[in-house]
């Protein structure tokens, strides 16, 4: 799978909105873009995930670039619940079919200040 | 989504014992999941594919003898870390998946001591 470049580490002001950024300039026509979070002492959560038009879930949105370089992922008012470490990953869907696995990278780690 | 539990949440070993640590898909079944490893402060790195019926698959570098994997059920697959040595010392994360599902389920963790 291609690789993602986040930035290690983002502060938010609660109930602001929240934009982290992922660049993977390597991405290939079949890669789907993945995000997921993990909460202190938890497993990883799914947030979104998508192809090429902008997605929107109840968790985020997802705003990919025309060229499919690059994504973010929106928070739209950031909560202290929100505090995690997001991470943008791309799944070949087509050679991955039925091998789910993921590879995770180092993340953003986010912090909402109260 | 696919609820998954994992138990314990916590143990505590002695070095050289053996520890086994449950992964259940609740409501889903999986023919297909992973375990991962995770060191502070560190990201997941992923151990093994667990197969329903067959032999698990290891990364490289991943000592299948002393990371056995169970598979024997679509709801459960085993983790048992055998001859636990201090540096065993992680957090185990488990993860349901299936062939063609879009986004994977994670449990909540199992954090192994080896003292």
């Amino acid at each position: 799978d291609a690789k993602t470049t986040q930035p290690n580490s983002m502060e938010s002001n609660e109930e602001e909105p929240v934009h982290l950024p992922c660049n993977h300039s390597t991405i290939s026509g079949t890669d789907y873009i993945h995000w997921y979070r993990q909460l202190p002492s938890q497993g990883p959560e799914y947030v979104i995930h998508g192809l090429t038009s902008n997605v929107n879930n109840r968790m985020a949105s997802l705003a990919i670039a025309e060229d499919r370089k690059s994504s973010t992922l929106i928070l739209h008012r950031a909560t202290l619940r929100d505090a995690a470490v997001y991470y943008c990953i791309l799944r070949d869907f087509i050679s991955n079919f039925g091998n789910e696995k993921l590879t995770f990278g180092t993340g953003t780690r986010l912090t909402i200040i109260p | 989504g696919a609820v998954v539990s994992q138990h314990p949440s916590r143990v505590i070993c002695k070095s050289g014992t053996s520890v086994k640590i449950e992964c259940r898909s609740l409501d889903f079944q999986a023919t297909t999941m992973f375990w991962y490893r995770q060191f502070p402060k560190q990201s997941l790195m992923l151990m093994a594919t667990s197969n329903e019926g067959s032999k698990a698959t290891y990364e490289q570098g991943v000592e299948k003898d002393k990371f056995l994997i169970n598979h024997a059920s679509l709801t459960l697959s085993t983790l048992t870390v055998t001859s636990a040595h201090p540096e065993d010392s992680s957090f185990y994360i488990c993860s349901v998946g299936s062939g063609g599902r879009e986004t994977q389920y994670f449990g909540p963790g199992t954090r192994l001591l080896v003292l």
